[in-house]
């Protein structure tokens, strides 16, 4: 059974068109993250929450929204999605308590914007 | 601010040892990671090192130079599955102790 698991795993979408991403985790982390993986830049921090109460802007928050429904959900929505938002979404979740070193991903969204 | 530098590909021959160097620039360090990513696929965790020297597991090996602010990832005895992205990744001290991901290395393993 997977871990981290990602909804849709791929989605079309036009320009303009709201969007959502889902994450759900039951390895019972409290901290989860958003990343979004271009060609050749790696894995850029979208958002990070640390619980459920606790959410903050990475280095690439604008134009996304989240929203942390529970411990082991947390979502990402682009408002209007544009085509510079085409790209492969990571969740990822970690555990402070197990030393916060190691991050578990999920599978991936790869998003196209048309 | 953060960077990082690795090479953005490598090639080594199937059984061999190929090295994949990440040199980082940060305000304020706490430890290094290797990812590995294969096409499509999801980053996994390979290994964490925040003092200096060397950390063995297995067949990969990831070794750190605090002074040098450079680190690298050996892998032994490539096998053909080795072939994938690796990604180094620096966690700052601070409040957050955020993440930085470097841009990857593309390893191919040819026999």
């Amino acid at each position: 059974d997977a871990d981290v698991t990602q909804t849709p795993r791929n989605r079309i979408t036009k320009t303009g068109k709201r969007i959502m991403l889902e994450c759900s985790q039951t390895k019972g982390h409290d901290r989860m993250y958003w990343y979004r993986q271009d060609p050749g830049l790696g894995l850029r921090l979208i958002y990070y929450s640390f619980d459920v109460k606790d959410i903050n802007k990475g280095e690439i928050s604008d134009g996304y929204s989240v929203s942390r429904q529970a411990q082991a959900k947390f979502s990402l929505s682009l408002e209007s999605a544009i085509p510079n938002q085409t790209a492969l979404y990571f969740c990822a979740t970690s555990d402070p308590s197990g030393g916060d070193n190691e991050q578990f991903f999920g599978p991936g969204t790869r998003l196209t914007v048309l | 601010g953060q960077s990082l530098e690795q090479p953005s590909e490598v090639t080594a021959v199937e059984g061999a040892i190929v090295q994949i160097n990440c040199t980082y620039q940060t305000s304020g360090f706490y430890g290094l990671s290797w990812y590995q990513q294969h096409d499509g696929g999801a980053p996994t965790f390979l290994s964490y090192n925040a003092l200096d020297g060397l950390e063995e597991t297995g067949r990969f090996s990831s070794f750190l130079s605090r002074s040098d602010s450079y680190g690298y990832l050996l892998l032994q005895e490539l096998q053909m599955k080795d072939s994938a992205s690796y990604f180094c990744a620096v966690r700052n001290s601070g409040g957050y102790q955020k993440v930085t991901f470097g841009t990857g290395t593309k390893l191919q393993v040819i026999p």
